[in-house]
């Protein structure tokens, strides 16, 4: 099983900021990780795939980074839709497995 | 427009049975794998189980294998997830997923099984 760290867990920002979340795996992945986001009381959407391949339809604020081991989720210049939870997930062996998610919440 | 919509949770006794579908609709399902996701209240995701496009080959979570069974109607478009010996940790709201090269591509609005006497 691979195991990811996510961190934070929790994020306060403000509107207008850059952020940034990452995700650790316990062991190399190459390239395949996606970020989702998930928005209260909603089912997650994709945000990323291939560690930096941004979904058709996804701004271009947000960005992915890394192989390997380490990885980023970048988002450069919050708007007020961009608070919610997001999750990384490492698909290069069955089983999948998520991060325990980011909170991004209002400064 | 690609859409799945899952049905047929409810609230069930420790120990029981229950089955969920997961109808797909704006593409062609027997083209594309599909997963089963799960979140229990006030917690994050958890994969479940995928089944590939043609139903030969499915992988499972440890925390569900012997007990679930996912499994495809390509003439139906239609997903299920056979789960039995359910417990209180399987409550939670099952999502159903199109595969798109084991991340999950579209999501479904899920579907709420509760387990508790």
């Amino acid at each position: 099983v691979i195991w990811m760290t996510q961190s934070p867990s929790l994020l306060s920002a403000s509107t207008g900021d850059r952020v940034t979340i990452s995700c650790r795996m316990s062991q190399g992945i190459s390239s395949s990780l996606a970020w989702y986001q998930q928005k209260p009381g909603k089912a997650p959407e994709l945000l990323i795939y291939a560690a930096s391949t941004l979904q058709s339809g996804v701004p271009s604020r947000f960005s992915g980074s890394g192989s390997g081991t380490d990885f980023t989720l970048t988002i450069s210049c919050l708007q007020s839709e961009d608070f919610a939870t997001y999750y990384c997930q490492q698909y290069y062996s069955f089983p999948l497995t998520f991060g325990g998610g980011t909170k991004v919440e209002i400064k | 427009q690609v859409q799945v919509v899952e049905s047929g949770g409810d609230v069930v006794q420790p120990g029981r049975s229950l089955r969920l579908s997961c109808a797909a609709f704006g593409y062609t399902f027997s083209s594309y794998g599909m997963h089963w996701v799960r979140q229990a209240p006030g917690k994050g995701l958890e994969w479940v189980a995928v089944i590939s496009n043609d139903g030969s080959k499915k992988y499972y979570a440890d925390s569900v294998k012997g007990r679930f069974t996912i499994s495809r109607d390509n003439s139906k478009n239609t997903l299920y997830l056979q789960m039995n010996s359910l417990t209180a940790e399987d409550t939670a709201v099952y999502y159903c997923t199109r595969d798109g090269g084991s991340y999950q591509l579209d999501w479904g609005q899920g579907t709420q099984v509760t387990v508790s006497s």
